[in-house]
């Protein structure tokens, strides 16, 4: 089966960098999506890794372990933009299955 | 232009009521989704649609029927509509039904959120 566990909420400062972390344990490993999702909106790609180490985009870096079934998405001069829900999902091979997400809240 | 539409987007109704919900993509993908998220905000997959044919059920009531009229479209139909189907539904849609990667993700629809009372 799969589990995917990461914290339900943080807050951080504007300006500051936040890590959300993710823990999975699952049958199949095809790589793992990290989606953002703000309230009432559509969850949106963020970010991919499939082989262990730090894929860097723009603000967003995503790290992953597979020995360790563990990764992180870090945000870097966070902007009140950055107030929103983040999805770490796994995919086993055709399907996306997710965590609970992690609502993070930026304050000024 | 709208990616992944779906129709519509607010949706209350009694309990035992049928209610449909519609999808579509002009990304030109093959595959489709049907996704549900409860009320404690798990995103989790219930259909999914390759070029017409189904290729995932995951165990959802036979109450939820899609429909795919060709690779553009997938229908959700709820027949006698319950309490614990109020969530929001969304609609996805990647490029084919291959193993996701960076290459191959999932776009979302902005989401049906459906009401039972």
């Amino acid at each position: 089966g799969q589990n995917i566990d990461q914290p339900t909420e943080m807050t951080a400062t504007e300006g500051a960098i936040v890590q959300i972390n993710c823990t999975y344990q699952t049958s199949g490993f095809n790589g793992l999506f990290w989606y953002q999702q703000h309230a009432g909106e559509a969850p949106t790609f963020l970010s991919y890794n499939v082989l262990d180490g730090l894929e860097e985009k723009g603000r967003f870096s995503s790290f992953l372990s597979r020995s360790k079934g563990y990764s992180y998405l870090l945000l870097k001069e966070l902007q009140m933009k950055d107030s929103a829900s983040y999805l770490c999902a796994v995919s086993p091979y055709n399907k996306l299955i997710f965590g609970a997400g992690t609502r993070l809240a930026v304050h000024p | 232009d709208t990616a992944v539409s779906q129709t519509p987007k607010y949706l209350v109704t009694q309990m035992g009521n049928d209610k449909s919900i519609k999808c579509e993509q002009n990304l030109g993908h093959d595959t489709m989704y049907w996704y549900k998220q409860d009320s404690k905000k798990f995103l989790k997959i219930m259909f999914s649609y390759n070029n017409k044919e189904l290729i995932i059920n995951e165990t959802v009531p036979n109450r939820f029927s899609p429909k795919s009229p060709d690779k553009a479209h997938l229908n959700l139909h709820i027949n006698s509509l319950e309490l614990g189907d109020s969530a929001v539904y969304f609609c996805a849609s990647s490029q084919d039904s291959g193993g996701l990667s960076g290459a191959n993700v999932l776009t979302f629809g902005a989401g049906s959120r459906l009401t039972v009372l």
